[in-house]
């Protein structure tokens, strides 16, 4: 039962270009999140998807930054015009059940992005 | 504001010696909390969740604590080993939000030296 897949794990970008972070939940999951996470910094929210919809986006950068979770195929992190500040560890989990109350969270390796 | 305070920011041992790890936080209303294990270019993986009732949970070599009142949290090591070397984060939720009631802290970075 393979966990949460991250890829890619490692991806440098110049500033402007995009960035495609993706994400598959563990098998039978249908709830994705998105974390940052800065160096010496805790993990911060960014989005909560579930298969089609976006439930909270309260923590994504309102210019450049989008989250997809298609009914088929990986969640997608995709950040337009990059610039250095957005260098860091992209993570993804997912659960089997919606909200802190019931969902066990499994994190992927993270995607480290360097932006130059 | 919700907060998760953890201390120290970093610790050195000695393997085979015990160690203590403190969190405190004010996240309201509080729903649980959680400890998490995360190697060095790696994921965060779980090792506790406790609700308000609970005041005590093991993993292992892993004991957490819960006081509710005085909301702290601390996550204790026995008998450590170079492989418990790592970042231990403190993530605490609300009640009833989406995962972005997920308040993570900074994390203590546990170093175990032979």
């Amino acid at each position: 039962n393979a966990g949460v897949m991250q890829n890619p794990r490692h991806l440098v970008r110049r500033r402007g270009q995009e960035a495609r972070l993706r994400c598959s939940p563990m098998k039978g999951h249908s709830h994705v999140y998105w974390y940052r996470q800065l160096p010496e910094e805790g993990l911060k929210f960014m989005v909560y998807l579930q298969k089609e919809n976006i439930i909270d986006e309260s923590g994504m950068p309102k210019e450049r930054f989008s989250a997809e979770f298609p009914k088929e195929g990986p969640s997608i992190l995709r950040i337009q015009q990059v610039v250095r500040g957005d260098s860091a560890a992209y993570f993804c989990a997912s659960s089997l059940n919606r909200g802190p109350d019931t969902g066990e969270l499994f994190f992927g390796e993270g995607s480290r992005l360097t932006v130059l | 504001k919700n907060q998760v305070e953890q201390s120290p920011q970093s610790l050195i041992i000695l393997e085979g010696k015990n160690c203590t790890l403190q969190c405190n936080y004010t996240v309201s209303p509080f729903s649980n909390l959680r400890w998490y294990k995360q190697d060095t270019g790696r994921g965060p993986v779980s090792l506790t969740i406790m609700t308000f009732s609970e005041n005590t949970k093991s993993n292992g070599r892993y004991t957490a604590t819960l006081d509710a009142d005085t909301k702290q949290s601390s996550l204790h090591i026995t008998a450590s080993q170079l492989s418990d070397s790592a970042s231990y984060i403190c993530v605490v939720s609300a009640v009833g939000g989406s995962q972005g009631n997920l308040i993570f802290g900074k994390g203590t970075k546990l170093s175990v030296k032979p």
